[in-house]
């Protein structure tokens, strides 16, 4: 039930792309966005709801595919403040619970 | 800028003890969750609330209980603690409506047992 976040990891030199997927064996209703840095809280970046939208973010953007039950966030442009581990929680509940079932995360490292 | 918040931020006890970790919040949110968190690892929902006198386990089992008694206040306990809880306890909140809110996280509590 837990969705599965791809890669696990991701190293990148300052000014490159990275894309973050997030997919479901569950029919998503909808798809939240969070960055942790070490030692923080996890800080909310964007919630997608069910209608196949995009949303953007400054460099951050981030797509959802309802079909495919996956979600996926673009950075572009890396800066070092994009460091972090990254975090998408999934609505799965007809019933507009907002109860999130977190996905197994994904460590991006920004370098110089 | 989110305002809950989230005491001891570090503890570090020994085994049997009681142990009470305190999340309250001042933006009148209805909703409020409480996460467990191992270094590096995925967030896991262990209780949440919708509200006054409402109470839920989450997909997590854990044997710590919580209660809502006021709408800011929402305390996790552990009547014995043991060294499998030792971890990260993450307290969030959000608003009642619209549906799909973001969640606001406290700090966190970094539990130790001995």
């Amino acid at each position: 039930q837990q969705p599965v976040q791809s890669p696990q990891a991701v190293i990148l030199r300052e000014g490159e792309d990275a894309v973050i997927n997030c997919s479901s064996s569950k029919a998503l209703y909808s798809v939240h966005w969070y960055r942790q840095k070490h030692g923080e809280a996890p800080v909310f970046l964007m919630i997608l709801l069910k209608g196949g939208e995009q949303k953007g973010h400054e460099k951050i953007s981030a797509s959802f595919n309802e079909k495919k039950q996956q979600s996926s966030l673009y950075l572009t442009a890396s800066q070092l403040s994009y460091s972090g581990t990254y975090f998408c929680g999934t609505e799965i509940s007809l019933y507009n619970t907002d109860k999130l079932i977190f996905g197994t995360g994904t460590r991006l490292q920004v370098f110089p | 800028e989110a305002d809950i918040y989230q005491t001891p931020r570090y503890l570090v006890i020994g085994t049997g003890k009681k142990i009470t970790l305190e999340c309250s919040q001042t933006m009148g949110h209805d909703k409020m969750y409480w996460y467990q968190q191992d270094p590096g690892m995925e967030l896991h929902l262990i209780h949440y609330s919708y509200g006054v006198n409402s109470t839920e386990k989450g997909d997590l089992s854990s044997e710590s209980t919580v209660s809502r008694i006021r709408t800011e206040h929402f305390p996790l306990t552990l009547e014995s603690a043991r060294p499998s809880h030792t971890s990260q306890y993450l307290c969030a909140s959000s608003p009642g409506s619209p549906w799909d809110q973001p969640q606001h996280f406290g700090d966190g509590t970094r539990l130790s047992i001995l």
